[in-house]
């Protein structure tokens, strides 16, 4: 079974509008961590959020916020106020445990349109 | 600046050539890793590293092998080259169970001809 599910392979968003990337996940383990990554056309990955198994407030950085519904296991990605330099892949990840390993999704690419 | 550093960016080998594609990181980062990329597939992992002197495998390890000397350095080892390699290689680090996840190098894009 895939540990990370990213079942959006391109969106579409208009500038100064919200999207809302999606994010499944799948573990046993009750100590996990959660994370966005973005990867613009230049080809580098970019740390942008971070949400612990633990944590009872979604987090928040800037524009980007991340749902955690944990229940449902989802993690999603809430991008605010699109802007022409948030057209990029985003990836989802998850860390186990205690462990270091990363299980990467598949990827969302998104492109904003002006 | 700090960071992971890779080299090379770019790089084109023959079938069965051997390469070794550099990772070094000055953030005293005890986990190191190696990844790669391909279209559709997201990222899967190749090696890692808990500290000096240890390594394992991830998910996709043949054809690959590592070595961890220092805390600084993760040189990943082509050993024979083949078209099922081309990708594009990341080498990333972080401190053990840090919520700021991985720092990434800039990739390392492998044509295999």
């Amino acid at each position: 079974a895939q540990k990370i599910t990213q079942t959006q392979p391109g969106m579409f968003v208009q500038e100064k509008e919200a999207v809302t990337l999606d994010c499944t996940y799948d573990t046993s383990d009750p100590s996990y961590g959660l994370f966005w990554y973005k990867q613009p056309s230049s080809g580098e990955m970019i740390f942008l959020i971070y949400q612990g198994s633990y944590d009872q407030q979604n987090a928040t950085e800037g524009r980007y916020s991340l749902n955690f519904q944990k229940a449902r296991k989802s993690a999603n990605l809430v991008i605010s106020a699109s802007q022409l330099g948030d057209s990029a892949m985003y990836f989802c990840a998850m860390r186990e445990g205690a462990g270091n390993q990363f299980y990467f999704g598949t990827g969302t690419s998104l492109t904003v349109i002006p | 600046n700090a960071g992971v550093t890779q080299t090379p960016k770019f790089q084109v080998l023959k079938t069965g050539q051997s390469m070794t594609l550099q990772c070094a990181q000055d953030m005293n980062h005890e986990y190191m890793s190696w990844y790669r990329q391909d279209p559709g597939m997201g990222l899967r992992l190749i090696h890692y590293s808990v500290g000096a002197g240890i390594t394992d495998q991830g998910e996709v390890p043949n054809g690959y092998n590592v070595s961890r000397s220092t805390t600084e350095d993760f040189p990943l080892r082509l050993l024979s080259a083949a078209p099922s390699q081309t990708s594009v290689y990341f080498c990333a680090s972080s401190y053990w169970g840090g919520t700021g996840g991985y720092t990434f190098g800039s990739g390392t894009r492998l044509t295999v001809v």
